[in-house]
């Protein structure tokens, strides 16, 4: 079946650090690929997504590339902020369905 | 987009007791769905709620435990009943723009739910 895998956390950087937050997944056809945002006491929130193979979504200066070829949909952000401290999940949903798969989500804590 | 609401946002509960969470939708929308994050966890979905039939329960969940109702296009309630401490869990409601893979769900806060 269908499934995301993500890096284990917890994550600390420093402030102004690079960010690489892993995320592979195993589907079937070519399945849409998001990433969401959890912040503390909040729901969660689309960061961005990717609907084909070499898409590239970006938001907040965050981005991750469709990579098709090693079922890969790596989160990344160049410089990280204190304000980016959350729990960040990376999810799949197939053509024709409704239902997302999630991944264990990552807590990442960036620290002044 | 569509901005949800839901009520309560937490809650302490005591085991065998009832909580029903309602979720508010400012717009019309076919799909709601019910997902359940247990502390530490992921999104596990528990249903998917449409306008004028029954529930759609996910494996693991059941109508008895958790009973939904979707009296419109803007509204569903959840009820976490006859809970036990393994319930303690935040739930949240989301929706669906359309069957389109494209289209992202959006989430609601979120009712954080502590069984005693």
């Amino acid at each position: 079946g269908n499934s995301v895998t993500q890096m284990e956390g917890p994550v600390t950087l420093s402030e102004e650090a690079f960010l690489t937050i892993n995320c592979t997944y195993t589907a079937t056809g070519y399945p849409s690929l998001f990433w969401y945002v959890q912040y503390p006491g909040e729901g969660l929130q689309l960061l961005l997504k990717a609907t084909k193979a070499d898409d590239k979504g970006s938001n907040k200066g965050f981005e991750a590339t469709y990579r098709k070829e090693t079922t890969s949909f790596h989160l990344e952000k160049g410089s990280v902020q204190v304000s980016d401290s959350a729990v960040y999940f990376c999810a799949l949903r197939s053509p024709g369905t409704y239902k997302y798969i999630f991944g264990t989500g990552t807590r990442l804590k960036v620290l002044a | 987009s569509a901005v949800i609401s839901q009520k309560p946002s937490r809650d302490i509960c005591q085991r065998g007791t009832s909580l029903t969470i309602q979720c508010q939708v400012d717009s019309q929308v076919t799909m709601m769905f019910w997902y359940r994050q247990q502390p530490g966890q992921s999104l596990t979905l528990i249903a998917t709620a449409n306008q004028g039939s029954e529930a759609t329960y996910e494996s693991g969940f059941v109508i008895d435990k958790f009973p939904i109702s979707r009296p419109n296009l803007t509204f569903s309630t959840l009820t976490v009943s006859n809970m036990s401490p393994e319930d303690s869990s935040i739930y949240l409601c989301s929706v669906d723009a359309g069957l389109d893979s494209r289209n992202e769900q959006f989430f609601g806060p979120g009712t954080r739910l502590t069984v005693l």
